[in-house]
């Protein structure tokens, strides 16, 4: 059974730099074939695609982030981390993990993680 | 960018509902997915490379489509299918804004 939970802080103040830990089970990010992601939700509005990070290291990154945005994996300790420079309350907002198969794409999340960024 | 129409559809239990998702190119990759998502939840994946059920789906959804236009159909909609759909092309691709399906 995969499970994977988000972790990190829950308030960061504006210009701050935002770290949230993606730990997760049942798979190995080693795996041909498979990535995990942050995926994340503003109250109230649509999912966006933060980052993405495949077994052989390959990355992606939103267009609109990519200057704020990074992520690495942990393949012992069955970790993703997601950085998040420079965070404005834009930035508020639901992040979850996600387990991908290429072609199949994202088919277990965590629980998601609400962040607020407020002064 | 993913283009879903419309941004709510209001109908009852038992009628069917169909959700478009447009693409503002021609899709030559069949990468093209549906996620379920109910308030205070994650999301779920329910169709992959566009008409592929997830392990567990009902098969009262169901996917379709090419190019530029794709479809997601509820056959006979369930009281537990009212919930916000969304649909996405590939791994690192943009979702698209949002299906509603509110009860009527």
């Amino acid at each position: 059974q995969i499970t994977l939970k988000e972790s990190g802080p829950t308030l960061v103040k504006p210009t701050q730099t935002l770290t949230l830990t993606c730990n997760f089970s049942g798979f190995s990010l080693s795996t041909s074939g498979v990535g995990v992601a942050w995926i994340r939700q503003p109250p109230g509005k649509a999912l966006e695609f933060l980052a993405l990070v495949y077994w052989d290291d390959d990355k992606r990154y939103s267009r609109s982030l990519r200057r704020r945005v990074a992520v690495m994996k942990d393949i012992p300790k069955n970790q993703v981390v997601l950085t998040l420079t420079n965070v404005d309350p834009a930035d508020t907002g639901t992040y979850f993990c996600t387990h991908r198969v290429d072609t199949v794409g994202y088919d277990s999340w965590g629980q998601g993680i609400f962040v607020t960024v407020s002064s | 960018v993913l283009t879903q129409s419309p941004g709510t559809l209001s109908l009852s239990a038992g009628e069917r509902a169909t959700l478009s998702c447009r693409a503002s190119q021609s899709l030559s990759t069949a990468a093209l997915a549906w996620y379920q998502q109910k308030p205070g939840q994650a999301p779920r994946l329910l169709i992959y490379a566009v008409s592929r059920r997830a392990t567990g789906i009902p098969d009262r959804f169901s996917g379709s489509g090419s190019g530029t236009d794709f479809t997601l159909t509820i056959s006979r909609l369930e009281p537990e299918d009212f919930a916000v759909y969304y649909c996405q092309l590939s791994g690192s691709s943009p979702f698209g804004g949002g299906t509603k399906v509110e009860i009527k």
